[in-house]
């Protein structure tokens, strides 16, 4: 079975600070690797993702995630947070095998805060 | 393009009572889903469905809930009777293939009392 662990329910930052929001998944088997935003009062929108070949993957607004095999980590960065970016942040997981192929496990999620 | 379409945005309702959301994906989107967000947690997979077909409703509890899609493009979750700790966000999302990339609707959001 797979699962996937956010280490922080909550991250207040100040705008223009670095973030990185923490993920670990466990699995047996090979993985995709996904986050997901949820900006306020709106529905979840893929942020970036990683199926394959680079384990470093980036978004078009800034953010980027390595996937670390050995760690089985795939946290997510940004070097200069922006208000804007306040919002809650889901990494989830899928299987790459079986017929439910692109069925996601979700970690809790992070709330990151970007304070002026 | 339109993205996924959910309605009602809100519901309230008495627990025992029933209630249905539906839900319109991307046109062209073989795959739907249906995920329960409880407040604090992250989305869980109730039902996935390819065309019309289900792959997998494991996670459904089959004794109150029960969804179809019709003709392979909308889709209804029903909830009878409801119960207290089914008050969440209903989530819809469509996806094109079966990598994980899903585009989600607003959700719905019920609260049984």
């Amino acid at each position: 079975a797979q699962s996937v662990t956010q280490l922080d329910s909550q991250v207040p930052v100040f705008e223009e600070a670095p973030v990185e929001l923490r993920c670990n998944y466990s699995s047996s088997v090979s993985v995709y690797l996904f986050w997901y935003v949820q900006y306020p009062n709106q529905g979840l929108q893929l942020l970036l993702k990683y199926l394959s070949g680079s384990t470093l993957v980036e978004s078009i607004n800034g953010f980027e995630a390595e996937f670390n095999k050995s760690q089985t980590s795939f946290h997510l960065r940004k070097p200069s947070v922006h208000i804007s970016d306040t919002a809650e942040y889901f990494c989830a997981v899928s299987s790459p095998y079986g017929g439910s192929q692109g069925n996601l496990i979700f970690g809790k999620g992070t709330k990151l805060s970007v304070k002026p | 393009e339109a993205g996924v379409a959910q309605s009602p945005r809100y519901k309230i309702i008495e627990k025992r009572q029933s209630v249905a959301f539906w839900c319109n994906p991307i046109s062209g989107h073989a795959t739907l889903y249906w995920y329960q967000q409880i407040l604090g947690q992250g989305p869980k997979l109730l039902i996935q469905f390819q065309n019309n077909g289900v792959v997998d409703d494991s996670q459904l509890p089959k004794d109150r809930f029960s969804a179809e899609r019709l003709k392979g493009v909308d889709s209804t979750l029903k909830i009878q009777p409801a119960k207290l700790e089914d008050s969440a966000v209903y989530l819809c999302a469509s996806s094109p293939g079966t990598t994980g990339e899903l585009f989600f609707g607003e959700g719905s959001r019920l609260t049984v009392l």
